[in-house]
């Protein structure tokens, strides 16, 4: 079993639609639940973050964590177009230095 | 410059070539980073740097061969390689901090194809 699973998609939907992305996971000793995005032809870059469990919500973008669950989702409300890119989970504990643990990423295209 | 810059964005090699590829953080951070990114795979951690000294390295072949000779350069020296190290190889820097979150900011990376 993975540490960390995401569906690569491609995830295609219109303008202006919730987009809900997701990863479950299986170490129960991950502390830190991250999503990155990463634009073509560009390297990833951090979008937000959670520590432990709970919801995290900075504009648009709504980060939740269930860690009963090993499940993580990110929501984006009102998708635009320049949204489209390919986002992904990532996860690491807590204390000195942290490997961080990646899922494989989903592409999103947002249709105008 | 700011951020992580990355050099060469693309490499074309032969199988019996000799290359490197090099990485340059301007972020004033201690620990950098390797990893390789394929389609459909998750993110690839090859080797981690923390002030200078290699911590981690994952079980990566010896035709791949990092180098770290001050905090804010990182080099990937690729000899022998085979057509399936063909991916995306993306540097990455951090500040580590004690108890806190490793967030890493990432170069835009090199294309690499092997023929």
């Amino acid at each position: 079993q993975k540490e960390v699973e995401q569906d690569p998609g491609p995830l295609s939907v219109p303008e202006g639609a919730i987009v809900s992305l997701n990863c479950t996971y299986s170490n129960s000793a991950f502390q830190y639940f991250m999503w990155y995005r990463q634009y073509s032809r560009k390297g990833p870059e951090l979008l937000m973050y959670t520590y432990s469990s709970g919801n995290k919500e900075d504009g648009r973008f709504t980060a939740q964590v269930d860690k009963s669950s090993k499940y993580i989702s990110l929501f984006i409300r009102d998708s635009q177009p320049s949204d489209s890119a390919t986002y992904l989970c990532a996860m690491s504990g807590r204390g000195g230095y942290q490997k961080v643990t990646f899922g494989t990423g989903t592409k999103l295209q947002v249709i105008p | 410059e700011t951020g992580v810059t990355q050099t060469p964005r693309h490499l074309v090699m032969g199988m019996t070539n000799k290359k490197s590829l090099k990485c340059e953080q301007h972020l004033g951070h201690n620990a950098m980073y390797w990893y390789k990114q394929s389609a459909k795979k998750p993110l690839e951690l090859m080797f981690v740097y923390s002030l200078e000294e290699r911590v981690e390295n994952n079980s990566v072949p010896s035709r791949f061969s990092p180098e770290c000779p001050n905090s804010s350069h990182l080099f990937l020296h690729l000899h022998t390689l085979q057509p399936e190290d063909s991916a995306l190889y993306l540097c990455a820097s951090s500040q580590e901090l004690a108890g806190g979150i490793n967030e890493q900011f990432f170069g835009p990376g090199t294309r690499l194809t092997v023929l």
